[in-house]
């Protein structure tokens, strides 16, 4: 089955530390996202990439970097400098980026700083 | 900016009960619009959308009217279930290509038996 597959589900960081979270999909989109889920808050777009090798900022990029050097992969790398790193973190794709395209969602990365 | 706002929750409701989540929008142009849903531990999962004014998205008992008038596109159901219980989510995309979503702050919904 084509799916998007997160990992790790659970992450705990020491301050200081960088981690990187996974995000591959067999779907064949060509459009990535990752966003932020804090409670009461919704989501808030982290980056996004609309093809390979090019990808953007999003509302909240500050203290996080990411890459695209292959179509079904996008990780994403929380750094020391941001500054409050616990969060659900949910990968997304879309064929493109069509104002009707649908997202399909992973099913998260849970990362707690200790 | 575009922006989507939602009812406060949580809401909670006896099985077979109406279900009414309200959800509003600001937006320029003509955004897509629609609604996601979260069970608990997971990601999240297209519910149904509606790309232009008047129209229905409906999927698994659920609806939801595009209003251009009103600027909304509240979220019915006629009679919840216990596994209806998650969190609903109201999202627009707006009139770029980006394909980029501005998502609610979520309603969590709990029905009890």
């Amino acid at each position: 089955d084509g799916g998007i597959t997160q990992s790790p589900k659970y992450l705990f960081r020491k301050e200081g530390q960088n981690v990187t979270l996974s995000c591959e999909q067999n779907l064949n989109h060509d459009a990535m996202y990752w966003y932020r889920q804090d409670p009461g808050q919704g989501l808030r777009l982290i980056y996004y990439s609309q093809i390979v090798n090019d990808f953007q900022k999003g509302d909240i990029a500050e203290g996080y970097s990411v890459s695209r050097e292959k179509k079904e992969s996008f990780p994403l790398t929380v750094t020391s400098a941001q500054k409050n790193p616990t969060a659900f973190y949910l990968c997304a794709s879309s064929i493109g980026g069509g104002r009707a395209n649908v997202l399909t969602f992973g099913a998260g990365s849970r990362l707690t700083v200790l | 900016g575009n922006s989507v706002t939602q009812m406060e929750g949580p809401v909670t409701l006896s099985e077979e009960a109406f279900l009414t989540i309200n959800c509003t929008y600001t937006a320029t142009g003509y955004p897509s619009l629609f609604w996601y849903v979260q069970y608990p531990g997971e990601g999240l999962q297209l519910l149904l959308k509606a790309t232009k004014a008047d129209d229905k998205g409906s999927n698994k008992g659920f609806e939801a009217t595009y209003r251009k008038e009103t600027t909304s596109f509240h979220l019915e159901k006629g009679s919840v279930q216990v596994s209806d219980s998650a969190v609903y989510f109201c999202a627009l995309h707006g009139s770029s290509n980006t394909g980029k979503l501005i998502f609610g702050q979520g309603t969590t919904l709990q029905v009890k038996p």
